[in-house]
């Protein structure tokens, strides 16, 4: 099956500084979404982006879907960001099937 | 004005109980998982309905039972559970095709 890679698997950051996050996937994709899994334990869909380029507020992410890898970038970071980030990607030709990635896991200190 | 909602929140039980989950959600997509997130944060998705359909049936247990009375509703009932099976369970929905998904808040149930 496809495998979904997440880097780095910690980080360790001080608030207002500036991260980013990458995902590479093994195989073709046809969606891909980011998720924030913060300390309580919640899923939070930050972006659905199987190409290009979405900004939202601090946060943006950039998929090259034919190199296969995409990036969440983390500016000005608050210690609110502190979480685990998820990667998910559905295969092409399968259906609704999400593939989570090992996720990265944030910490941010004031 | 809750989004994608699941009851209970925690679940406590004796090895060899049954157990139900519900889920609803008011988004009004047409698609609803269940995902099953391990002690080591690892989320794998179980099953999926569209429109009350089963359209994915991963390599579950036949112990777990999805049921879908509408297309707002997916629950989950697992008998005789076991001590592997204590994980938190999310609910999630979209529109189908390739559309964002978005996740109740868990349900975290422990196996004793």
């Amino acid at each position: 099956g496809i495998q979904v890679e997440q880097s780095p698997p910690d980080l360790i950051l001080q608030e207002g500084a500036n991260s980013t996050l990458r995902c590479n996937f093994s195989d073709s994709v046809n969606n891909l979404q980011w998720f924030h899994q913060n300390p309580w334990g919640q899923l939070i869909n930050l972006f659905y982006i199987p190409s290009g380029t979405k900004q939202n507020g601090r946060l943006s992410a950039t998929t090259v879907a034919t190199e296969r890898y995409s990036l969440l970038y983390i500016s000005s970071s608050q210690t609110t960001d502190s979480g685990v980030y998820f990667c998910a990607v559905e295969r092409v030709k399968n259906t609704d099937k999400l593939i989570f990635g090992t996720g990265t896991r944030l910490q941010v200190f004031p | 004005d809750t989004a994608v909602s699941q009851t209970p929140k925690y679940l406590v039980t004796q090895m060899g109980n049954d157990k139900s989950i519900k889920c609803e959600q008011n988004l009004g997509h047409d698609t609803m998982y269940w995902y099953k997130q391990d002690s080591k944060k690892f989320l794998k998705i179980m099953f999926s309905y569209n429109n009350k359909e089963l359209i994915i049936n991963e390599t579950v247990p036949n112990r777990f039972s999805p049921k879908s009375p509408d297309k707002a509703h997916l629950n989950l009932h697992i008998n005789s559970l076991e001590l592997g099976d204590s994980a938190v369970y999310f609910c999630a929905s979209s529109r189908r095709g390739k559309q964002a998904q978005f996740f109740g808040p868990g349900t975290r149930l422990t196996v004793l």
